[in-house]
């Protein structure tokens, strides 16, 4: 699986866009980009993910740049609530049995929203 | 709302017990997965299975073993536990198949073997 690049920590006010960064400099074509956050002592949680065109959920935006190697999670309204750790990871698509693309976690990017 | 449920947040158990960690998912998901979780390490996956009774090692299996009689439960056995096994465990299922898709996490198990 290609490996991600992301930022230990970023701060964020509360109400502002949070954008997250991660580089993926050696992805695949078939690897997606998928976001998960960790919030302290939880499993983490399914954010978003996407292939080549930029995605929308009632969570957050995720916009992948034209040559794929990089990609921005966007917050577009942070709160308190968003303070968690957040992981870029990438995978390839599934394709049944043995070929269902596993999830490797690094350390993500601590985001910590102030008020 | 679809959940993944492991049976304990907490347990404390003593070197050389045998540990059963229950998981459960009700989404009909085929994939299910163990993860466990340390500082400084990040999540490191165990074992996985893409079906019942299909079994498949992670990259840290050593220790561990896993059983899926049915599809909706993965158990994962510390067969005889030791301190260096002390962890959160996280479970966690998807959908199989072609396709893209999430996982679904549970709340995760903090072992701690004295």
């Amino acid at each position: 699986d290609a490996k991600t690049t992301q930022p230990t920590s970023m701060d964020c006010a509360e109400g502002r866009a949070a954008n997250l960064p991660c580089n993926h400099s050696t992805i695949s074509g078939n690897e997606y980009v998928y976001w998960y956050r960790q919030i302290h002592s939880q499993g983490p949680q399914y954010i978003i993910h996407g292939l080549k065109n930029n995605e929308t959920n009632e969570m957050a935006s995720l916009i992948i740049t034209e040559d794929r190697k990089s990609s921005t999670l966007i917050l577009p309204h942070a709160t308190l609530r968003d303070t968690a750790v957040y992981y870029c990871i990438v995978r390839p698509q599934g394709a049944g049995g043995t070929s269902y693309g596993k999830l490797t976690f690094g350390q993500g990017t601590i985001l910590t929203v102030h008020p | 709302d679809v959940k993944v449920t492991q049976s304990s947040r907490y347990l404390v158990k003593r070197t050389g017990e045998k540990v059963f960690l229950e998981c459960v998912q009700d989404m009909d998901h085929e994939n299910m997965f163990w993860y466990r979780q340390d500082p400084g390490l990040g999540l490191r996956l165990i074992y996985f299975s893409y079906d019942v009774k299909m079994k498949e090692k992670g990259d840290i299996p050593e220790g561990y073993s896993v059983s899926r009689e049915k599809k909706e439960r993965f158990s994962l056995i510390l067969e005889s536990a030791s301190t260096n096994q002390t962890s959160m465990y996280l479970c966690a299922s998807s959908l199989g198949g072609p396709g893209s898709y999430g996982y679904t996490f549970g709340s995760g198990t903090r072992l701690t073997v004295v």
